[in-house]
């Protein structure tokens, strides 16, 4: 698993409330990234990191912003969540010939 | 649009048989392409990464082929068991420089083993 944790693991909330979804490598890679996966559709990059403090935008990127204040952490967070992002997310880390690694998910479910 | 197909969206069958997967890709530029596989309630997990210069590899039971020309993969699993049954996702990299990295994702074949 390349010492991906995930957490939470599962969420309930509320449409309108903010929400923050935690990755944690222990591997000290450079590359860190936030894919969605629903039904019907492949695995869908939202945000990535190439560095502390240095992010950048995906293909579903609208109502998601990260941050990156050190190289094991990447957050994720909903500012104002809505039952459009009821999914379950994954972060995933760039390794040694551009393997990627995923972390275990977290299935969130907007009300 | 870079997109990868895959087919079939779903597939039975008994332990023991053989099966193969496909998928078709438009990216360009190239650089690699994966397969993975996800058992229900977990992350995907690679399997084989091929370049364009590789046109099979093998994990296991598990052979890829790739051929370039054609745009085509496939994920061939052979002597399949219980413990086969997952979604296979194909996935192709695209690399064009300047830091730019690019990952497509298929939306994945289901397999289901049954005894």
């Amino acid at each position: 698993d390349a010492g991906i944790t995930q957490s939470p693991r599962h969420k309930v909330t509320e449409t309108g409330t903010p929400v923050t979804l935690r990755c944690h490598q222990t591997e000290n890679h450079r590359y860190m990234y936030w894919y969605r996966q629903d039904p019907g559709h492949g695995l869908r990059l939202i945000h990535y990191s190439y560095g502390v403090k240095d992010t950048d935008k995906g293909e579903v990127s609208d109502g998601y912003s990260v941050s990156r204040s050190k190289t094991e952490d990447f957050l994720l967070t909903l500012e104002s969540a809505t039952s459009s992002q009821t999914s379950v997310y994954f972060c995933a880390i760039r390794a040694s010939g551009d393997e990627q690694f995923f972390g275990p998910g977290t299935r969130l479910t907007v009300l | 649009k870079n997109q990868v197909e895959q087919s079939p969206q779903s597939l039975i069958i008994l332990e023991g048989k053989n099966c193969t997967l496909q998928c078709n890709y438009t990216v360009s530029p190239f650089s690699n392409l994966r397969w993975y596989k996800q058992d229900t309630g977990r992350g995907p997990v690679s399997l084989t990464i091929m370049t364009f210069s590789e046109n099979t590899k093998s994990n296991g039971r598990y052979t890829a082929t790739l051929d370039a020309d054609t745009k085509q993969s496939s994920l061939h699993i052979t002597a399949s068991q219980l413990s086969d049954s997952a979604s296979y996702i194909c996935v192709v990299g695209s690399n064009s420089g300047a830091g730019s990295y690019q990952l497509t994702f298929g939306k994945g074949t289901k397999l289901s083993v049954i005894p």
